[in-house]
């Protein structure tokens, strides 16, 4: 069965400090990984789509990575502002259908302490 | 226009009411979804339109209704809903079912 799962639920950083998020994956013929930053009240804010193992995608303090079976968003030397919650997700067919629309994980809380 | 603008921000609306939320695109983008997202969850896909017909419905209740009368606008009317619809609703268009979606920042939803 089609599943992607992200960890941890909920990170606290301090300014500076660096860490990864996973976004674990089992999809049945992979047509990309999708990275979104959401604040509160707000929309989804596309940020990467990675096709291929080994593909890496970077923006600003963000990188991401893509295995056969993860993806990784490495934070560097987070600020504040970086406080938002990460959303993976991938294209998964829909069993009746066998069309494939984004179904997101449960996402990543960030929060990055001054 | 690299926007999706979703009106209102904000509905309060009775069990009893009707009412619709409205979602416009100028990207020239050919699918277009619905999402509805409760706090602290991930969205969850409802519908999507591609090349303005129906393409998916992950058995919504029938007292959502989708609509979508031309390539840039997407309607969902609401009927007879329950406190338990109280949610952010999310549209978002791609220019085609594959591709990066385009989120706009949604319509916050409370049923009384």
């Amino acid at each position: 069965e089609d599943q992607v799962t992200q960890s941890p639920e909920a990170l606290r950083l301090q300014e500076g400090e660096s860490s990864s998020l996973n976004c674990s994956y089992t999809v049945s013929g992979l047509r990309g990984l999708f990275w979104y930053r959401q604040d509160p009240g707000k929309g989804p804010e596309f940020l990467f789509t990675l096709y291929s193992a080994g593909e890496e995608k970077e923006k600003e303090r963000l990188k991401a990575t893509l295995t056969k079976k993860e993806s990784f968003l490495h934070i560097t030397a987070p600020k504040p502002e970086d406080s938002a919650t990460y959303l993976c997700a991938v294209q998964m067919e829909r069993r009746d259908t066998g069309r494939r629309a984004l179904t997101f994980g449960s996402g990543t809380r960030l929060q990055v302490q001054p | 226009d690299t926007e999706v603008t979703q009106t209102p921000k904000h509905l309060v609306m009775g069990m009893t009411n009707k009412k619709s939320l409205k979602c416009e695109q100028h990207m020239g983008h050919r699918a277009m979804y619905w999402y509805k997202q409760k706090a602290k969850k991930p969205p969850e896909l409802m519908f999507v339109y591609s090349y303005e017909k129906l393409s998916i419905n992950e058995s919504v209740p029938s007292r959502f209704s989708p609509e979508c009368p031309n390539s840039s606008l997407l309607n969902l009317h609401l009927h007879a809903l329950q406190p338990e619809d109280s949610a952010l609703y999310l549209c978002a268009s791609s220019q085609d079912q594959l591709s990066s979606y385009t989120f706009g920042s949604g319509t916050r939803l409370t049923v009384v």
